[in-house]
Parts: structure tokens; C-alpha cells; sequence
């Protein structure tokens, strides 16, 4: 099976910053996707942004954005701009091209300060 | 569109009862996951299906059951529940849509289970 690890259990950024949370995978496939997904204290898993293996622009949506260095099997989510509705825990996944199953890690608690 | 429900939201059991967990999505999608999230352990798939009638073993399948009768809804049993069964249990469904390629996971909003 596929491993996601996020060594950052948790993370703090002053708001109107910049914060990068990391992610890395161990696969042996060539194309995968790759997710982050966002779960504020209401529970509900919202994505956030996604990215292709095969694609080698990194991946914008707003304030997110993701710096994906393929060779080294590292996705990392870097927020702008930092407001308080940011704050959650953030899971990085991942899916293989040709498989059914996805893989998270063990997220990211991001704490928004005023 | 209500996307991916599940029933019930919340539920505590005591040690040895059974349940089901209802998963309903209005989306069309034949791919349909179950995962338990506990703390520091991210989501863990229990079980999943590629389509209605059909089901497959995830990571940590063990004391849950199964079933996609209707291509709509994905039910997980619980037999005889263990204080070890005690989570946050989340349904996802996708699509096998060719022209997304990405076919993301949708989830539901989550049930807590408590079993004493």
C-alpha cells in the first residue's frame, strides 16, 4: 500500500501570512493524482486543490497553491495570505492512476492567529 | 442535489449491539468508500465498492460489513460493536466520469459513533 506521511501534526500562522504545510508519498507508480483536502470543526471534508503526476504546472486555486516536486515525492499546500477561516486540519491524499483505493496521511492542524 | 448524506449523525452503542450506517448519494457515482478517522490516524478505508453489488476490502476491514444493493446507497454493519469501533465513520463517493480525470472523492458529513 501506498504511504502519505505529513510530519506535521500541527502548525500555526499569523493571519494575512504565508504558511506551507508538507506532504510526502512512497509510490512506485508513474501516474497518480494527488488531493488536499480541508476539514474545519463542522467535520465536512472539503477538497481544496489537485494536482496530476503527469502535470508538471503546480496546481492555483486562490490563495492555495502547491509546489509538487515529483522526483522527490513532495506536495506540499502553501496558503496566502492566511485568514481565520483557514483554520483546520488539512489531509493530504493520494490516488494511483489505475487503482480504486486512496491514501491519507495523518493531516495537519493549522491554527489561524488574529 | 443533497450530494453524499449519511444516517444517523450520531449513535452510541453499548458493547456487543449492531447497527447500520446509511450512506446515500444523489450524484450518479458508482464508486462508493467507507473510512473511520481516529485521532493522529488520518482516514483509514474500511471497505469499498466499484459498483452496485459489488464490494472490496480496504485497510482495516475487520468487525464491518457491507452492501450496495442500489447503486445510491452504501451501508456499513457493525455485528457486534467493540469499544475499538468507537470513531468518526465517512462515506465517499466518485465518479468514473472519463472525461474528469481526476475523479475526486466526495465525502459525507460524518457520523460519531461512542460504544461503551
Amino acid at each position: 500500500a501506498q504511504t502519505v506521511t505529513q510530519s506535521q501534526p500541527e502548525m500555526s500562522v499569523q493571519e494575512a501570512e504565508t504558511v506551507t504545510l508538507s506532504c510526502t508519498y512512497d509510490t512506485s507508480e508513474s501516474d497518480y493524482y494527488l488531493f488536499w483536502y480541508k476539514q474545519p470543526p463542522s467535520r465536512q471534508m472539503i477538497l481544496v486543490i489537485r494536482q496530476e503526476a503527469y502535470k508538471q504546472q503546480n496546481a492555483t486555486e486562490n490563495r492555495f497553491s502547491v509546489n509538487f516536486q515529483k522526483a522527490a515525492k513532495s506536495f506540499s499546500l502553501k496558503i496566502s495570505d492566511s485568514q481565520l477561516g483557514d483554520a483546520a486540519m488539512y489531509f493530504c491524499a493520494y490516488r494511483s492512476a489505475l487503482g480504486n483505493q486512496f491514501y491519507f496521511g495523518t493531516g495537519t492542524s493549522l491554527t489561524v492567529i488574529p | 442535489n443533497a450530494g453524499v448524506t449519511q444516517t444517523p449523525k450520531f449513535r452510541v452503542l453499548k458493547t456487543g449491539q449492531s447497527m447500520t450506517l446509511l450512506c446515500a448519494q444523489d450524484m450518479n457515482h458508482e464508486y462508493m468508500y467507507w473510512y473511520r478517522q481516529d485521532p493522529g490516524m488520518g482516514l483509514r478505508l474500511i471497505h469499498y465498492s466499484v459498483g452496485e453489488g459489488t464490494t472490496a476490502k480496504g485497510e482495516v476491514p475487520d468487525g464491518y460489513n457491507v452492501s450496495r444493493l442500489k447503486k445510491q446507497n452504501f451501508l456499513l454493519g457493525l455485528e457486534s460493536a467493540a469499544p475499538s469501533q468507537t470513531s468518526v465513520y465517512f462515506c465517499a463517493s466518485r465518479s468514473l466520469d472519463s472525461l474528469s480525470s481526476y475523479n475526486e472523492q466526495f465525502f459525507g458529513p460524518g457520523t460519531r459513533l461512542t460504544v461503551l
